[in-house]
């Protein structure tokens, strides 16, 4: 059982670049996040999928798009990425009620130079 | 706004020791309140969720205390190893919301 899987594991892009992060569950979760992970600054939500078919934003949206594919994966855009994107990106899902425990991938580490 | 703290930031103590480790958040109104861990390089793990409604949750040598009014939460681990060095974070959810706000963990080394 994979759990929660992200690819890459590790990026470096030059400003202004564009990449996708993928993330796929098979736990067969509702609710998936987008959270980064930077010194300091503990997690901040970056956009979430309640379900399939809905995301809304969370803490920092700003310079991110997101999508969800289908009910298994949630993808993570940067459109033209700049150094402070430079972060610890961590995909997250759960079963759906909001009492629900979060499971995690384990990360990509992007680095905009 | 919700703040979030762990206090100490860094923790070192010798293998056998039980120890406490330390959450207090600003607004007592909280929905639940979860503890993770995290190893180096690796994603977070879920290690107890406590409601509201609850004092305490328990899973093997770890026992988790929560109490909303004075903002505390307590995550204790009895006959500490080696193999618990990690950092420990704490989130709290305010809300029907799927909003986390976490604290910027507390890296514990359980020395040999």
């Amino acid at each position: 059982n994979a759990g929660v899987t992200q690819t890459p594991k590790f990026q470096v892009l030059k400003t202004g670049q564009s990449m996708t992060l993928q993330c796929a569950q098979d736990m067969n979760h509702n609710s998936m996040y987008w959270y980064r992970q930077d010194p300091g600054m503990g997690l901040r939500l970056i956009y979430y999928s309640a379900s399939e078919g809905t995301t809304d934003k969370g803490e920092v949206p700003n310079g991110y798009n997101v999508s969800r594919l289908n009910k298994r994966e949630f993808s993570l855009r940067l459109e033209s990425a700049a150094p402070s994107q430079t972060s610890v990106y961590f995909c997250a899902s759960s079963a759906g009620p909001t009492n629900e425990k979060l499971f995690f991938g384990s990360g990509t580490q992007l680095s905009v130079l | 706004k919700q703040e979030v703290t762990q206090i100490p930031a860094a923790l070192s103590v010798p293998e056998g020791e039980n120890l406490v480790l330390n959450c207090s958040f600003t607004d007592s109104a909280i929905y639940n309140l979860q503890w993770f861990r995290q190893d180096p390089g690796k994603g977070l793990t879920s290690l107890l969720l406590i409601q509201s409604s609850q004092r305490e949750q328990t899973s093997g040598r770890l026992n988790a205390s929560l109490d909303k009014s004075s903002g505390r939460s307590t995550l204790y681990i009895a006959a500490s190893q080696p193999g618990d060095s990690a950092t420990y974070l704490c989130a709290v959810r305010m809300d029907s919301s799927y909003k986390l706000i976490f604290g910027s963990g507390t890296r514990l080394l359980v020395r040999p």
